[in-house]
Order: structure tokens, then C-alpha cells, then sequence
């Protein structure tokens, strides 16, 4: 089945405590991206990814990073969370730019 | 900072009407439009995309575009209560790799 996976799904963690979330994707997509959704403020771009190797800052990239060592695989990486970054997480993943993307069924971030 | 702008609603209709979802863009150049639907607390799914001026239909949707009045827009016929939703309107910015959402706006259908 073709599909965004993204793991953990729910994640609670103390202030200063690294962490990754997982995506991959099997449909061999070029784009990949990770949006976060708040109340009031809708999805917003954290950081994206044309291609293997190639990533670029979305509008909301400050405390993420993000790497593309293969094709299938784009974690988002929270060095030392906030606050602030508790949110709804999606990854998702597109055939190419001007495609719709695809979303994984997100991960609800809690920092205390 | 390109915008995508819509009416957050929410937008009530009764059941079988038709439910008419408004957004505005910013970036002229845009050439890829998009309406996602998402029921609470689940992930966007996408519904309808369109690329040229005019109207797009896929079975009670219609997607409508016109790039000079930057404007598109999503009809739904016959609307039933599992429509109720958020409809999310989105465009890929002409000169970068960004998809770009509107905040979104909540539709109820009433039985």
C-alpha cells in the first residue's frame, strides 16, 4: 500500500530532551516535507526536501532540522524541544513539485 | 512571504445544497492549486488539484480556477453530513519548493 509513515504517533517529552520523528515513504517521491498544525494558525512549512541531499527552510524552521540520506526517508529532528513546539506534526511526500503531497497520519508532540 | 487566504467559516448548509469553499492566493506566478479535506483530528487527504483556468469536475466536487482574479475556488453538490470538514486550500509558490496552505475553512452540513 502506498503510504507516508511516520512514527511515534503521540510523544510526550521533558524541555531539552533531543528527539526524532520518523517518515519514510515507498512511492519513490522526489519531495518531502514536514508541516506543523496549530489552533489558529493552520499548516505551516518546517522545512522540505527536493530530492536526496537537497533540503530547504520552510516558514517555520527555527529549532528543526532535517536531513535526506535516502530517497525514502526525511526525520524531522528536535534538538533540544521547547514549549513551544508542542504541536500536531505531518510529514508528507509529493511525485514531484506542482504534485499534491501525500500526508502521514501525524504526531501529536507534547513538551513539558 | 506568499499568502493563501479563505474565510474560516464556519460555513453551514443544508443537507443536499451546495457548499461553495472561496480562496485567494498571492503569488501570480502560481501554477499548481489544491484542495485538501480534513476531519478533526485526522491528517489532510487530497481531493481535488487544478492547473488551468476554468472548472475541474470529479463527481460532486468542482474545482474552479481563474490566475487573473487569483482566485479558486471548490463546489460541492449535493452536500451530505460526512462532508463536514475542514477544506484546506493550497499552492505551490511559483519560485521555490514551498506548498503553501490556507488556514482553512470549516464546513457543516446539516441534516
Amino acid at each position: 500500500e502506498a503510504q507516508v509513515t511516520q512514527n511515534p504517533r503521540y510523544l510526550i517529552t521533558v524541555t531539552g530532551k533531543k528527539l526524532t520523528v520518523t517518515c519514510s515513504q515507498n512511492m519513490n517521491h522526489e519531495y518531502m516535507s514536514w508541516y506543523r498544525q496549530d489552533p489558529g494558525l493552520g499548516l505551516r512549512q518546517i522545512y522540505y526536501s527536493m530530492n536526496v541531499e537537497v533540503t530547504d527552510k520552510g516558514d517555520v524552521p527555527e529549532g528543526y532540522k532535517v536531513s535526506r540520506k535516502e530517497k525514502r526517508n526525511f526525520p524531522l529532528i528536535l534538538e533540544s524541544p521547547s514549549p513551544n513546539q508542542t504541536s500536531l506534526y505531518f510529514c508528507a511526500s509529493s511525485l514531484s513539485k506542482g504534485n499534491g503531497y501525500t500526508f502521514g497520519s501525524g504526531t501529536r508532540l507534547t513538551v513539558v | 512571504q506568499k499568502e493563501v487566504e479563505q474565510n474560516s467559516g464556519p460555513l453551514s448548509v443544508p443537507e443536499g445544497a451546495i457548499a461553495s469553499l472561496n480562496c485567494t492566493y498571492s503569488d501570480r506566478g502560481s501554477q499548481s492549486f489544491f484542495w485538501y479535506r480534513q476531519y478533526s483530528g485526522k491528517s489532510p487527504e487530497l481531493i481535488m488539484s487544478i492547473y488551468s483556468n476554468g472548472d475541474k469536475e470529479d463527481g460532486r466536487f468542482t474545482a474552479q480556477l481563474n490566475k487573473a482574479s487569483q482566485y479558486v475556488s471548490l463546489l460541492i453538490r449535493d452536500s451530505q453530513p460526512s462532508d463536514s470538514a475542514t477544506y484546506l486550500c493550497a499552492v505551490w509558490e511559483s519560485n521555490t519548493g514551498k506548498l503553501i496552505f490556507g488556514q482553512g475553512t470549516t464546513l457543516q452540513v446539516k441534516p
